[in-house]
């Protein structure tokens, strides 16, 4: 059982580049979120899923693009990378809207802007 | 502003020793989680509490969801150096899906 998969694991790109993080489950959750995690900041939350076809914004969302074509995948793209969005990126599921169910995250994304 | 305040955000201990994390708020909350983050690694969940007064225990790990659901706490006891990790709450309001996060509580647990 795979859990949630995120790739790449690294990445650098250059200021103006556009780029996608891959984030896959095998758990059937109908709930998929992205966060970025800075020091001193916490994780906040970029955009969120609660099933195939329905996406909303979080805390952060201006600058990232995302889409839920299937249960499984909730992609994460940049448009237009700014040194502003050198971070780690998490993405998460959870099995319901069932507040008590808990998340599981993927092992993250380290991304770099330069 | 954050809507989940921990407190301490850093804290240096001896094994054996206990310790307490608070995680506050002016608002109240559907559910209240904790989770350990290690480095290089992304968040373990180790407990919801979803009811006022609520606690549940983890081992060493004793949780505890305030009476009017705006607070938590984490307590350990005897900690060891594998407790080292960041320690995350986050919580859930109302009917929203959406998972909110307090900045985390960094703990080195020292032989």
């Amino acid at each position: 059982n795979a859990g949630v998969t995120q790739t790449p694991k690294f990445q650098v790109l250059k200021t103006g580049q556009s780029m996608t993080l891959q984030c896959a489950q095998d758990m059937n959750h109908e709930y998929m979120s992205w966060y970025r995690q800075d020091p001193g900041m916490g994780l906040r939350l970029i955009h969120y899923s609660v099933g195939a076809g329905i996406t909303d914004q979080g805390e952060v969302p201006n600058g990232y693009n995302v889409s839920r074509s299937t249960t499984e995948d909730f992609p994460l793209r940049l448009l237009s990378a700014a040194p502003s969005q050198t971070s780690v990126y998490f993405c998460a599921s959870s099995p319901t809207r069932n507040q008590g169910s808990g998340y599981t995250f993927g092992s993250g994304t380290r991304l770099t802007v330069v | 502003t954050q809507l989940l305040e921990q407190s301490p955000q850093f804290l240096s201990i001896q094994e054996g020793e206990n310790l307490t994390v608070y995680c506050n708020s002016s608002s109240v909350f559907s559910s209240l989680q904790w989770y350990r983050q290690e480095p290089g690694e992304g968040p373990v969940l180790l407990v919801t509490v979803v009811t006022g007064g609520e606690v549940k225990k983890l081992k060493r790990l004793t949780f505890q969801f305030g009476d009017a659901r705006k607070d938590s706490s984490l307590h350990i006891t005897a900690a060891q150096p594998g407790d080292t990790g960041l320690y995350l709450c986050a919580g859930t309001q109302g009917g929203s899906e959406k998972l909110v996060f307090g900045k985390g509580m960094k703990l080195t647990v020292n032989p």
